[in-house]
């Protein structure tokens, strides 16, 4: 079985610092894992993922996240918060095959000025 | 390119009263996921279909939910009677390559 747990549903910011986004997985197979962002009454949209290449993955709005074998992480990071991040972050498992994708509860990320 | 389309957006039922969903994913996608998102959550996979074979609808509760994917392209979720329980938002997607899941706007469930 796998499962994300994605620490804190609420994460406030200010604009132009460090965002933090806490995903950890468990998985009895290589995991294959993804962030994915929500907006108000939208779908949801890839940000990245990690399929067994590079553990230093690159996303889109500058995004990254890093795979940390050793800590079952995959925390999400961007250097410096715009106000147009304010959304719901998901983070997401799968294993080979990719038949399945398991989500997290979400964290919201909140933006202030 | 259109992306994954789902109408309606919004609808309100009374308990016991039938729905359904319709999705329209990306032209040439072979696979079609449907989802369950309940308030706060992250989205719970009810269905998934190739081409117009369920290949997975293990989570899908079929005493009162129903799904078809006629022809392989467009797909709808039924609910049949709806319970208070089923307010949540219905998101379609579907894939090309496996990795990534292109996802609709979702139609939002009110039962009353």
């Amino acid at each position: 079985a796998q499962s994300v747990t994605q620490l804190g549903s609420h994460v406030s910011v200010s604009e132009g610092a460090l965002v933090l986004l806490r995903c950890n997985y468990s998985s009895s197979v290589p995991p294959y894992l993804f962030w994915y962002v929500q907006y108000p009454n939208q779908g949801l949209q890839l940000l990245l993922k990690y399929t067994s290449a590079a553990t230093l993955v690159k996303g889109i709005n500058g995004f990254e996240a890093e795979f940390k074998k050793s800590e079952t992480s995959f925390h999400l990071t961007k250097p410096s918060a715009h106000m147009s991040d304010a959304a719901e972050y998901f983070c997401a498992v799968t294993g080979i095959g990719f038949q399945k994708l398991v989500f997290g509860t979400g964290t919201r990320l909140l933006v202030s000025p | 390119e259109a992306g994954v389309v789902q109408s309606p957006r919004y609808k309100i039922i009374e308990k016991k009263q039938p729905v359904a969903f319709w999705c329209n994913p990306i032209s040439g996608h072979n696979t079609l996921y449907w989802y369950l998102q309940n308030l706060g959550q992250g989205p719970e996979l009810l269905i998934r279909y190739e081409n117009e074979e369920a290949v997975d609808d293990s989570q899908l509760p079929k005493d009162r939910f129903s799904a078809e994917r006629l022809k392989g392209v467009d797909s709808t979720l039924k609910i049949q009677p709806a319970e208070l329980g089923d307010s949540a938002v219905y998101l379609c997607a579907s894939s090309l390559v496996e990795d990534e899941q292109f996802f609709g706007p979702g139609t939002r469930l009110t039962v009353l």
